[in-house]
């Protein structure tokens, strides 16, 4: 999966079947998490966010699961459609207002 | 894209030229940044503030300049020491509040001559 640090470019899934993409961030002390999706050409998008008191957040479609023992974020889409292929990046922050990114999943929904 | 917007899209600098890159925002934010992002890679901080008159460098400031003398606006200058400036980059703005996510502009696409 995804790390802040290493790279797995492709995700490709059939279109109304699950994506799950995940993340391995390196800071301990983080406390807040964000996944963006990002379209070619375009700025990334706020998906959802989890803070490190949760370990699982909901929103419409999608779930982030946070796995603070192992330091593992992971991002599912439910029912993925074509509009879902995009870059998605995982975005800690360990201190302050400062973030670092994950070097993003491109994902491929095939119709 | 979020109430922030950058300028221009698409840039062309010619070697030795100082370039600079527009970023605006009326969400009433406090913190603005910027970030430079390369192929098949994340993003990296180049510079950011958390208020007006006062800016810190990230990891990759050397051959970037920026300014913040309104809250809405957080230029970056691309000068002639950044000898690798071909990226995408992203100015971002957040509340600056504990846990407030960042709001990204569309981008501007710079490219050498």
């Amino acid at each position: 999966g995804e790390s802040v640090g290493l790279h797995l470019p492709t995700l490709s899934v059939q279109e109304g079947d699950n994506s799950i993409i995940n993340c391995a961030y390196s800071n301990s002390a983080s406390d807040y998490f964000i996944w963006y999706k990002q379209e070619s050409g375009k700025g990334p998008q706020f998906i959802i966010d989890i803070r490190s008191n949760m370990d699982k957040r909901q929103g419409q479609r999608v779930t982030v699961l946070l796995n603070k023992t192992v330091k593992h974020l992971s991002l599912q889409i439910a029912a993925t459609q074509p509009g879902d292929s995009a870059v998605y990046f995982c975005a800690e922050r360990p201190t302050g207002n400062q973030f670092y990114f994950g070097t993003g999943t491109s994902l491929t929904v095939i119709p | 894209d979020g109430g922030i917007t950058q300028s221009p899209k698409y840039l062309f600098r010619k070697e030795g030229q100082n370039v600079t890159l527009s970023c605006e925002q009326n969400l009433n934010h406090d913190a603005m940044y910027w970030y430079r992002q390369d192929p098949g890679q994340g993003l990296r901080l180049i510079y950011y503030s958390q208020i007006v008159n006062d800016f810190q460098k990230g990891d990759i400031a050397e051959g970037y300049s920026v300014s913040r003398e309104k809250k809405e606006s957080f230029p970056l200058t691309v000068t002639s020491a950044q000898k690798n400036p071909t990226a995408f980059y992203l100015c971002a703005s957040s509340s600056g509040e504990v846990n407030e996510k960042l709001f990204f502009g569309s981008g501007t696409q710079l490219s050498v001559l």
